[in-house]
C-alpha cells in the first residue's frame, strides 16, 4: 500500500531534550516535507527536500533541523525543543511526475514540550 | 506575499443543508488547486484538486468545486452534508515556478448536526 509513515503518533517531552520524528514514504517521490498544524494558522512548511542531499527551509524552520541521507527518509530533528514546538505535525510526500503536484500526508505526530 | 484565505473558520450545519465554503489566493500566476479535508483524528486526505480544464471539479463523497479564475477563488460546495462531514477543511495553493511551493488556507471547521 502506497503511503507516508511517521512516528511516533505521540509524544510528550521536557524542554531542552532532543528528539527525532520519522517520516518513511514507499512510493518513491523525490519531494518531501515537514509541516505544523497550529489551530488557526493551517498548516505552515517547516523544511522541504527536492531530493537526497537537498533540502531548504520553508516559512517556520526555527528550532528544527532535517536530513535527507535516503529517498524514502526524511527525518525531523528537534535539537533542544521549547514549548512553543507542541504541535501536530505532518510528513508529506510528492509525486512530481504527474505535474499536478498532489501532495500525501502522513498520520501526524502529536507532540507536547513541557 | 502569496496566501490563501477561507472566509469562514467554523461552520454549523443541520444535516441535508447545503455547504459553500469560501477559498480566495492572491498569486497572479498559473496554480493548482487542492481541498484537503481532514476528519477528527486522522491525517489529510484529498477531496478534489483542479490542476486544468474544466474549471468544475467534481471529488470524493459528493463535493465540488469551482474555479473561477478572474475571482481568485475555488469554493467548495456539496448539496447536502451528511454528520459524517463533521471535519476541518482546507483550501491549498500550489504556485508554479520555484518548488512549487504548497500554501494552506487557515481551514474551516465544519460541524453538521443531526
Amino acid at each position: 500500500e502506497a503511503q507516508v509513515t511517521q512516528n511516533p503518533r505521540y509524544l510528550i517531552t521536557v524542554t531542552g531534550k532532543k528528539l527525532t520524528v520519522t517520516c518513511s514514504q514507499n512510493m518513491n517521490h523525490e519531494y518531501m516535507s515537514w509541516y505544523r498544524q497550529d489551530p488557526g494558522l493551517g498548516l505552515r512548511q517547516i523544511y522541504y527536500s527536492m531530493n537526497v542531499e537537498v533540502t531548504d527551509k520553508g516559512d517556520v524552520p526555527e528550532g528544527y533541523k532535517v536530513s535527507r541521507k535516503e529517498k524514502r527518509n526524511f527525518p525531523l530533528i528537534l535539537e533542544s525543543p521549547s514549548p512553543n514546538q507542541t504541535s501536530l505535525y505532518f510528513c508529506a510526500s510528492r509525486d512530481d511526475k504527474t505535474e499536478t503536484y498532489e501532495q500525501y500526508f502522513g498520520p501526524g505526530t502529536r507532540l507536547t514540550v513541557t | 506575499a502569496q496566501s490563501v484565505s477561507q472566509h469562514n473558520h467554523h461552520v454549523i450545519l443541520s444535516e441535508a443543508a447545503s455547504l459553500e465554503l469560501g477559498c480566495n489566493y492572491s498569486y497572479g500566476g498559473t496554480v493548482n488547486l487542492f481541498w484537503y479535508v481532514q476528519y477528527p483524528g486522522q491525517h489529510l486526505q484529498l477531496l478534489l484538486k483542479y490542476f486544468s480544464g474544466d474549471p468544475l471539479v467534481k471529488g470524493i463523497k459528493g463535493f465540488e468545486a469551482e474555479f473561477i479564475k478572474s475571482k481568485f477563488s475555488f469554493n467548495l460546495r456539496k448539496p447536502s452534508v451528511q454528520w459524517s462531514d463533521t471535519a476541518e477543511y482546507f483550501c491549498a495553493v500550489t504556485l508554479s515556478g520555484g518548488y512549487n511551493k504548497l500554501i494552506f488556507g487557515a481551514g474551516t471547521r465544519l460541524a453538521v448536526h443531526p
